[in-house]
């Protein structure tokens, strides 16, 4: 049971490259979150989905898109990345309740340097 | 929209001593309340929640939170901490703008324990 991965761990891009970032959770959790981490910002939600073949958007979902196209899969593109997201990507999920009591699941992160 | 505020960005703190990491919520309605913690190079794992019941909530690793609706606040504390306790703490609750299936955090607090 690995829980919650992310690759790649690491990665360099020139401005203007696309890349995508790949989450999978094998705990078959209904949501999935992308958040980006910046220092002394904590953590802000990017995109979200509450189902395969759903997303919606975050609090800072310019420059990014998503996809679900699989239960256990949630990926992140960045079509034109630029130097100000340069960040740590954290992946997360949870079983899926609109409740709101649900524990999130985070991955270990994704370091993005554009430079 | 949600806000949680953290305002201690840094907390030092002898190895033995009491801590208190103050978190406090914007919204008025009612509001889960959680702590995660992040040690150095992973992810974030749930410390404990408030879901409903007892103010009081215990936690892992000793530590516990007390929810205070009428400051509006979830502090964070520890009797005795350890070297091990140093690691970034989050304050976060579920967000009624995105219907509950996000949360909104704070900006995190470091605690450094030192010997």
């Amino acid at each position: 049971n690995a829980g919650v991965t992310q690759t790649p761990k690491f990665r360099v891009l020139k401005t203007g490259q696309s890349m995508t970032l790949l989450c999978a959770q094998d705990m078959n959790h209904e949501y999935m979150y992308w958040y980006r981490q910046d220092p002394g910002m904590g953590l802000r939600l990017i995109h979200y989905s509450v189902g395969e073949g759903t997303t919606a958007k975050g609090e800072v979902p310019d420059g990014y898109n998503v996809s679900r196209l699989k239960k256990q899969n949630f990926l992140l593109g960045l079509e034109s990345a630029a130097p100000s997201q340069t960040s740590v990507y954290f992946c997360a999920s949870s079983y899926g309740r609109d409740s709101g009591t649900d524990t999130q699941y985070f991955g270990p992160g994704t370091r993005l340097t554009v430079l | 929209a949600q806000s949680v505020t953290q305002l201690d960005s840094q907390v030092p703190v002898f190895e033995e001593a009491p801590v208190e990491l103050r978190c406090n919520y914007s919204s008025s309605v009612s509001v889960y309340l959680f702590w995660y913690v992040q040690y150095p190079n992973q992810g974030l794992q749930l410390l404990l929640k408030y879901l409903s019941g007892s103010t009081l909530v215990k936690g892992i690793n000793g530590f516990e939170a007390e929810f205070n609706k009428s400051q509006t606040s979830f502090h964070l504390r520890k009797p005795s901490v350890h070297i091990s306790d140093t690691a970034e703490y989050f304050c976060a609750v579920s967000d009624p703008d995105t219907g509950r299936r996000a949360l909104t955090f704070g900006s995190g607090t470091r605690l450094q324990v030192q010997p």
